[in-house]
This record gives structure tokens, sequence and C-alpha cells, in this order.
């Protein structure tokens, strides 16, 4: 499969515990995107990568969040004392900016449950 | 008010139908502009771009007007299987952050 690739599919924990999210983009594709939906409402972005550098962070990205790209290939989404409100599915998208082209594909998410 | 609006629906159909959605978006300096289409619990997956001169793609039109900052998607024909959420999508640069609209629950009914 040589699609956008998400771990875990599903995550159930405790208020206060720590996750951490991880995803592998397409081979070769520059760009990387955080998003979290929620029940109803589209994507809302998180934070992208270029390469390992992180280009830009939206405000709904807490410091209680962090990603990270070290080497340019996968990332991981860490959510430190997880809270109700980020129960959510959180997806990640990959784009080969660099032939042009601006069409996101997107992972199948990991869903957050956060009791 | 949200960088992408569009109507609320759900739009309930029967097959054959045409069906059209809109959606308008608040930054004037946006470049670029999509249709993505999700499907009940699965990814979103780019439906077409959108150009100003409009562009077609079978049964699927869409239509930019930069001056009134308005964004629209036709649907001719509607199948059983046009059936998903249609969100509309900016972006201010290539590459840069994707801004999705709430999307547009679309429902066709034999």
């Amino acid at each position: 499969d040589t699609g956008v690739s998400q771990n875990p599919r599903h995550k159930i924990t405790k208020r206060g515990q720590n996750v951490t999210f991880r995803c592998d983009p397409i081979s070769e594709h520059n760009r990387l995107y955080w998003y979290r939906q929620t029940l109803g409402q589209g994507p809302e972005f998180l934070t992208y990568f270029q390469n390992e550098a992180q280009l830009e962070k939206s405000r709904l990205l807490s410091d209680r969040f962090s990603a990270e790209r070290p080497k340019g290939s996968f990332s991981t989404l860490e959510i430190q004392r997880t809270e109700q409100g980020d129960s959510a599915m959180y997806l990640c998208a990959s784009s080969p900016w660099d032939r042009g082209s601006t069409e996101a594909f997107f992972g199948q998410g990991t869903r957050l449950t956060v009791v | 008010r949200k960088e992408v609006e569009q109507d609320p629906g759900p739009f309930n159909v029967p097959e054959g139908a045409t069906v059209a959605f809109n959606c308008t978006y608040s930054n004037s300096a946006s470049q670029s502009f999509f249709w993505y289409r999700q499907d009940c619990r699965k990814e979103p997956k780019l439906l077409m771009s959108v150009y100003s001169s409009g562009n077609e793609d079978g049964r699927f039109t869409a239509q930019l007007n930069r001056a009134s900052q308005y964004i629209s998607l036709l649907i001719r024909d509607s199948k059983l299987s046009d059936s998903a959420t249609y969100l509309c999508v900016v972006n201010m640069e290539a590459g840069t952050a994707l801004i999705f609209g709430k999307g547009t629950t679309l429902s066709v009914s034999s």
C-alpha cells in the first residue's frame, strides 16, 4: 500500500494521559500536514512540515500538542495531559509540493477518544 | 466570520436530480480552490480543483467567482454513489495549509 498510513487507527485513553500518533506519508512527498476533525465539522488545520522543518502551526495547537518530523519522512503528533475536548479524528496528509501539486492525500486517520 | 462557509445541508435528492452547493471564503488573497469529497468515516479525497474559467469533470461542474469570493459545485444526474459530504477548500499559497469548510452532506435516494 503506497498511500498515507496512520497508526494507531483507534486510541482510547484516560484523561490526563499522553498519547502519540504516527503518520507515514507517501514516499517522496515532502509536505506533511496534520488536521483534526470532529463530528459535523470539516478538518481543522493543526500544523505542517516541509521535509523536517515545521513551517506553520495553528493557534489550535496548544502547548500540550507537539509534532515532529525528525528525518523528513514519518511524523509524530503527541498530545500531553489529554482532555475530553481532544476527542476527535486526527488526520495526516501529504503532498508532493515540489512537483507543483497542491493536492493533499489523506490517511485514514487516528480516532482518539478521551474518557 | 469563518474563513470558508458552506450551505449547511443536508441535501436529500432523488436519483437523477441536479444539485448545487455553494461556498464563500473570507480571504481575498486565497489563490487555490478545491472541492473534496468525504464518505462516512473515511478520509477526504480530492474531487476537483476549481479554476477561474470554470471547469467540468463528467457530471461535476465547478465555478469560481473571485470578485464575490464564491465557489460552487454542480452535480448533474445524481447517482446513489454521490452520497457523501462535499468539502469546500481554499489555499492561500501552493503547499501551505488547506482551509476546509464544514462540509455539505448529500444524500441521493432511489
